[in-house]
């Protein structure tokens, strides 16, 4: 199993750009996360999706859009990139019928907005 | 208020000597859960440990250790006989209920640990 996959690994966008950021697991979990981390801070949860077809909001939405079409995979859409979200972008994903509900995470796509 | 503090911004420990790693967090919720990550300086996120709320021991993964305490809402990290390649930054997590395991995680802002041999 590869687990949680992400491209690209680094990315740099000018201000104003958009792109889509993969994510894709083959796990056949049912939850799946975008996460975010600034320099020196913790990760702050974007969207999640509990299924295909199913997406909500986290802690810092504005700026990005998901869509979840299957199991396996759950882009992240940046549209008109702003300096602001110059980041780390971690995807996660996690099986409801586990006890912990542990995520797995990918190994991040680091970006630049300038 | 935050969720999940940390307040070890940073910490220098020597080789072979063990190591608490502080966190604390607010939740309302009666279950939830407990988790520590580990991040080397490569980037990768590492599922260390977890601690279900409703869990009457303290989790235990090899030399890691969660000493979990309820009513101060507690949930440190320790490390024994640390090792250099321990150097990382750490993450101490929580997942609620509200969201049925389903809203992500909330994490705390980490502590650089670095062992000097």
């Amino acid at each position: 199993n590869a687990g949680v996959t992400q491209t690209p690994k680094f990315r740099i966008l000018k201000i104003g750009q958009s792109m889509t950021l993969q994510c894709a697991q083959d796990m056949n979990h049912n939850y799946m996360y975008w996460y975010r981390q600034d320099p020196g801070m913790g990760l702050k949860l974007i969207y999640y999706s509990v299924g295909a077809g199913i997406t909500d909001k986290g802690e810092v939405p504005n700026g990005y859009n998901v869509s979840r079409s299957t199991t396996e995979d759950f882009p992240l859409r940046l549209e008109l990139a702003a300096p602001s979200q110059t980041s780390v972008y971690f995807c996660a994903s996690s099986y409801s019928g586990s006890v912990s509900y542990e995520q797995y995470f990918g190994p991040g796509t680091r970006l630049t907005v300038t | 208020a935050q969720k999940i503090t940390q307040t070890q911004p940073g910490m220098f420990v020597q080789e072979k000597e063990a190591v608490t790693l502080d966190c604390t967090y607010d939740t309302s919720d009666q279950s939830y859960g407990l988790f520590w990550y580990k991040q080397p300086s490569s980037g990768e996120m590492i599922f260390l440990i977890y601690q279900g709320s409703y869990d009457e021991q303290n989790a235990t993964e090899g030399r890691y250790s969660l000493n979990f305490q309820k009513a101060r809402k507690s949930a440190n990290l320790v490390i024994s006989a640390s090792q250099l390649g321990d150097s990382a930054m750490y993450f101490c997590a929580m997942r609620e209920k509200s969201g049925g395991g389903a809203d992500g995680l909330t994490f705390g802002k980490g502590t650089h640990l670095i062992i000097q041999p």
